[in-house]
């Protein structure tokens, strides 16, 4: 079945300093989501990528879909305290209802 | 209103007992989702109703029975689980749309089976 990983697994930055967490999936995605989940919260959505070599902002937080629609990247500038949770990205197959998880990257800050 | 709503926040049930879990949204979505999460893990999809039809069963146990009685509301039936059930159980729902469409999850019940 599909499969969706991400690495790193666990990051930890000086507030300040800028996170990246990548996504690659085992299968063609129709589209990709990305999710927060604040400690002892559940998952938000934050975007959706559905087009290939897509790139979107918003405000501090940039986020690609890969040419071949397989990985996606998120990247987060000048982090923040309020940046901390797990990043999860989630891939769908063209014509399956089926959000696949990735394993997430956990995300601290060093104030 | 875009939340999603469980009850209750926590149960914690012996092996033979029979429990329910329940979720509402008013959202209109005809899409509604049942999670497990366990910790430091990513939700693992358990079932989804389209339409108040179950259209995916990932191969989840029959000790575990989804039910969803009409558009707004989506049940887990619980009856004699085993202690590594014990997860948050996670609730979502969402628009049915062609190209994915965007999901809102609830709180979670976190359950602990003894």
């Amino acid at each position: 079945g599909q499969q969706v990983m991400q690495i790193p697994q666990y990051q930890h930055v000086q507030e300040g300093e800028d996170f990246t967490t990548y996504c690659n999936s085992s299968t063609t995605l129709s589209n990709i989501q990305w999710y927060k989940q604040r400690p002892g919260g559940h998952p938000v959505f934050l975007i959706q990528l559905v087009k290939s070599g897509e790139v979107k902002k918003q405000k501090r937080l940039t986020f690609q879909f890969g040419e071949a629609k397989k990985n996606s990247s998120l990247h987060i500038t000048a982090t923040q305290t309020t940046d901390v949770g797990t990043y999860f990205c989630a891939g769908q197959s063209f014509g399956n209802e089926k959000l696949t998880f990735g394993t997430g990257t956990r995300l601290t800050i060093i104030p | 209103d875009t939340e999603v709503t469980q009850t209750p926040k926590h149960l914690v049930m012996g092996m033979t007992n029979k429990k329910s879990l329940k979720c509402e949204q008013h959202m209109g979505h005809r899409a509604m989702y049942w999670y497990k999460q366990k910790a430091k893990k990513p939700p693992e999809l358990m079932f989804v109703y389209s339409y108040e039809k179950l259209s995916i069963n990932e191969s989840v146990p029959s000790r575990f029975s989804p039910e969803c009685p009409n558009s707004s509301l989506l049940n887990l039936h619980l009856h004699a689980l085993q202690p590594e059930d014990s997860a948050l159980y996670l609730c979502a729902s969402s628009r049915i749309r062609a190209g994915g469409n965007e999901q809102f999850f609830g709180p979670g019940t976190r359950l602990t089976v003894l």
